[in-house]
C-alpha cells in the first residue's frame, strides 16, 4: 500500500542551521505531497503542499519540492529560528485519505 | 485559523473499562471529522472517517466494536474505546473539515494520549 517514510529524529540544530528532513514516499498512483508542522499542545497544520511533479510547495521560508523521479519531497528551510522547534509530519494523499509518516522532532537551539 | 479541540488531553483507565473521548470544532461546522492513531516513533494511522449523521466508514483492520464513534451533531464527534486493553494505549488524534473542503484541509485536534494499566 501507499507509504510515507521520513528521517528519523530527533534533529536538534543550532538559530540559523540550514535543515533538511527527508521524506520519501511509496504509490501506485501520483499522489499529492504535504508536509504538516506541529507546535507543542496543538494540531496539526498545514505547512505547505505540492500536488504535482516538479511543484514547489514553500510557506514560512520553508520549502519542499516534489520529485517524481526519487520519489521524494525533502523539507528545507535554509535559516531556522527557534520558533520552527516543532514536530514535522510528511504525508500524501490518495483516494481522498491522507498518508502520514512518523514524523520528526525538530529543536532549535539558540 | 479554525480550531479544534479534544477533551481529555490524558486519560488513564483500568484494563476492562470504556473511555471516552470527544472531539469538537469550535467555530465552524464540520460535516465530516476523521480519527487517527499514532503509536510511539509511528505514523498517525487512520481509524475511520465520520459524517455527521450517519454511521462511520472504519479503515480496515479497525474493530467497528471496540473503537464506536459517533458524529451526533456538526461540531462534536466522539471515540469510544470499549473494554480497553493496554495494547490500546495509544495518542488518539481527531480531525473536522468544513463542507466542500479538500480533505488536506483538515484541521487536528491537539490529541489525546490513552494510557491503559
Amino acid at each position: 500500500g501507499d507509504s510515507v517514510t521520513q528521517m528519523e529524529g530527533p534533529v536538534t540544530l543550532s538559530e540559523e542551521a540550514f535543515l533538511t528532513i527527508n521524506c520519501t514516499y511509496t504509490a501506485t498512483g501520483y499522489p499529492s505531497l504535504f508536509w504538516y508542522v506541529q507546535y507543542p499542545g496543538e494540531g496539526l497544520q498545514l505547512l505547505l503542499k505540492a500536488t504535482k511533479a516538479d511543484d514547489k510547495g514553500s510557506n514560512k521560508g520553508f520549502e519542499a519540492t516534489y520529485r517524481k523521479e526519487t520519489t521524494s519531497f525533502h523539507l528545507e528551510k535554509g535559516s531556522v529560528q527557534v520558533s520552527d522547534s516543532a514536530v514535522y509530519f510528511c504525508a500524501l494523499r490518495m483516494d481522498q485519505k491522507l498518508v502520514f509518516g512518523q514524523g520528526t522532532r525538530l529543536t532549535i537551539n539558540p | 485559523g479554525a480550531v479544534v479541540s479534544q477533551h481529555p488531553s490524558r486519560v488513564i483507565c483500568k484494563s476492562g473499562t470504556s473511555v471516552k473521548i470527544e472531539c469538537r470544532s469550535l467555530d465552524f461546522q464540520a460535516t465530516t471529522m476523521f480519527w487517527y492513531r499514532q503509536f510511539p516513533k509511528q505514523s498517525l494511522m487512520l481509524m475511520a472517517t465520520s459524517n455527521e449523521g450517519s454511521k462511520a466508514t472504519y479503515e480496515q483492520g479497525v474493530e467497528k466494536d471496540k473503537f464506536l464513534i459517533n458524529h451526533a451533531s456538526l461540531t462534536l464527534s466522539t471515540l469510544t474505546v470499549t473494554s480497553a486493553h493496554p495494547e490500546d494505549s495509544s495518542f488518539y488524534i481527531c480531525s473536522a473539515k468544513r463542507p466542500g473542503q479538500s480533505s488536506y484541509e483538515q484541521y487536528f485536534g491537539p490529541g489525546t494520549r490513552l494510557t491503559v494499566t
